[in-house]
């Protein structure tokens, strides 16, 4: 079946920095979303990519979508430290419409 | 719009004892979907449903689990006889096929079995 990984697991940075994280799926993708989760809270829907090569900022976050409809990344530009989460990557494939396959999360702390 | 709801928010129940939750979506959303995270995890797919049809659910359910949508708005999600391993949140989302994919969550309800 359909698997989607990202990386890296943890990600701790200072506030400031950058941060990016990297989603890869085993099978292409009719469209790709992001979601944030808090600690203690539940997924939050940021963004959903559709098209092969399609970028899309919002704010200090610049979404990705490859080429090839199969990997993804999501970079913030100057972390604060209300960006600390887990980021998922999840993926829709072009046979199962609606169903979400979520990679495993990366955890972002930032430092003050 | 008051977002998706889930009732109850925790649930302690010993093994073997039958559990349900429910679920009520974004009110005009026509699609609800139900997940399960467990720790360090992301959410895994269970089932999902169009209007009351349930049109997929996961392989990886086995048969202790059932949920309905009878009337299209809230739904329920039942797990017989619990095992230890069903501990896990329970996460409902809603979205509407208007509207794209994206889906919306509710607070999940918590299963601890003991």
């Amino acid at each position: 079946g359909q698997q989607v990984m990202q990386i890296p697991q943890y990600q701790h940075v200072q506030e400031g920095e950058d941060f990016t994280t990297y989603c890869n799926s085993s099978t292409t993708l009719s469209n790709i979303q992001w979601y944030k989760q808090r600690p203690g809270g539940h997924p939050v829907f940021l963004i959903q990519l559709v098209k092969s090569g399609e970028v899309k900022k919002q704010k200090r976050l610049t979404f990705q979508f490859g080429e090839a409809k199969k990997n993804s990344s999501l970079h913030i530009t100057a972390t604060q430290t209300t960006d600390v989460g887990t980021y998922f990557c999840a993926g829709v494939g072009g046979t199962s419409y609606g169903k979400l396959t979520f990679g495993q999360g990366t955890i972002l702390t930032v430092h003050p | 719009d008051t977002g998706v709801s889930q009732d109850p928010r925790h649930k302690i129940t010993k093994r073997g004892q039958n559990v349900t939750f429910r679920c009520d979506p974004i009110s005009e959303h026509n699609r609800l979907y139900w997940y399960r995270q467990t720790l360090g995890q992301g959410p895994e797919f269970l089932t999902y449903f169009q209007n009351e049809a349930q049109l997929e659910k996961s392989r990886l359910l086995s048969d202790r689990f059932s949920a309905e949508r009878p009337k299209g708005s809230f739904s329920t999600l039942e797990i017989q006889r619990t095992e230890q391993g069903d501990s896990a949140m329970y996460l409902c989302a809603s979205s509407s096929s208007k509207m794209g994919y994206e889906q919306y969550f509710g607070p999940g309800t918590r299963l601890t079995v003991t």
